[in-house]
């Protein structure tokens, strides 16, 4: 099984500076049809999570271009350039290159 | 726009069965795949198993002795029965759909969700 791992586990940012999140598997992601089929997902406090960026760094529709998603192989990252207050809840990154899918444990970001 | 709704029971017992239906509205269930995600509280997300609209199923090993998914592509649902529950499948259960056509910009995601259902296991 895929091994997806994710830091910081929380954050705290001040509105308008940027935030970093790495998120890190135990497999490549590029499958041999040329994809990479890792996603990043933000959970809002008692919400479901919602689809942020597809295929390591296409924003989803109605995504903000604050945030961007790079990175290839193993090694991914999500970057917001100005975190707002709307940006709080809980980041996941998640692989569905093979079964069974699976999630980062989730990084908490938090506005200071 | 197509949206999901789970519907079950919000208390089973120790070592009953644990069911759940996903209602899809507004959309067709053909060209996806469908998954359960489950979330205990304070926790993070554990995908449980999909199924295709053909019926054809996929479970997580971690789980797949007690899973049973099935779909009923008439009424535009799909559901999720787990054997055996215990406290630790306690937990918020998400219904999912994955974009599966290769030529969809966002294919391989899980780009509609559920609200989720919260499942609590007690006696």
């Amino acid at each position: 099984d895929i091994v997806m791992t994710q830091t910081p586990l929380s954050l705290s940012v001040t509105p308008g500076q940027p935030a970093s999140i790495s998120c890190k598997s135990s497999q490549s992601l590029l499958h041999s049809d040329g994809k990479t089929y890792l996603y990043w997902y933000l959970q809002r406090p008692g919400q479901s999570p919602q689809l942020l960026i597809y295929a390591v760094s296409n924003r989803f529709s109605g995504v903000p271009d604050r945030f961007s998603g790079s990175g290839s192989g193993t090694d991914f990252t999500l970057k917001i350039s100005r975190v707002e207050a709307e940006d709080v809840g809980v980041y996941y990154c998640m692989h569905t290159i093979q079964l069974p899918y699976s999630f980062g444990q989730g990084t908490k970001l938090e506005i200071k | 726009q197509v949206q999901l709704q789970e519907s079950g029971p919000g208390l089973v017992k120790p070592s009953e069965t644990l069911s759940l239906t996903c209602t899809v509205s507004g959309g067709s269930i053909s060209n996806y795949s469908w998954s359960w995600i489950r979330q205990p509280a304070g926790k993070g997300l554990e995908w449980i198993g999909r199924i295709y609209s053909n019926g054809a199923p996929n479970y997580n090993p971690s789980l797949k002795s007690r899973v049973t998914m099935s779909i009923d592509t008439s009424n535009n649902q799909f559901s999720l029965n787990l054997r055996s529950v215990t406290a630790a499948d306690t937990a918020v259960y998400y219904c999912a759909r994955r974009v599966i056509v290769p030529a969809a910009i966002d294919y391989g995601s899980f780009d509609i969700w559920g609200q989720g259902t919260m499942v609590t296991v007690a006696s």
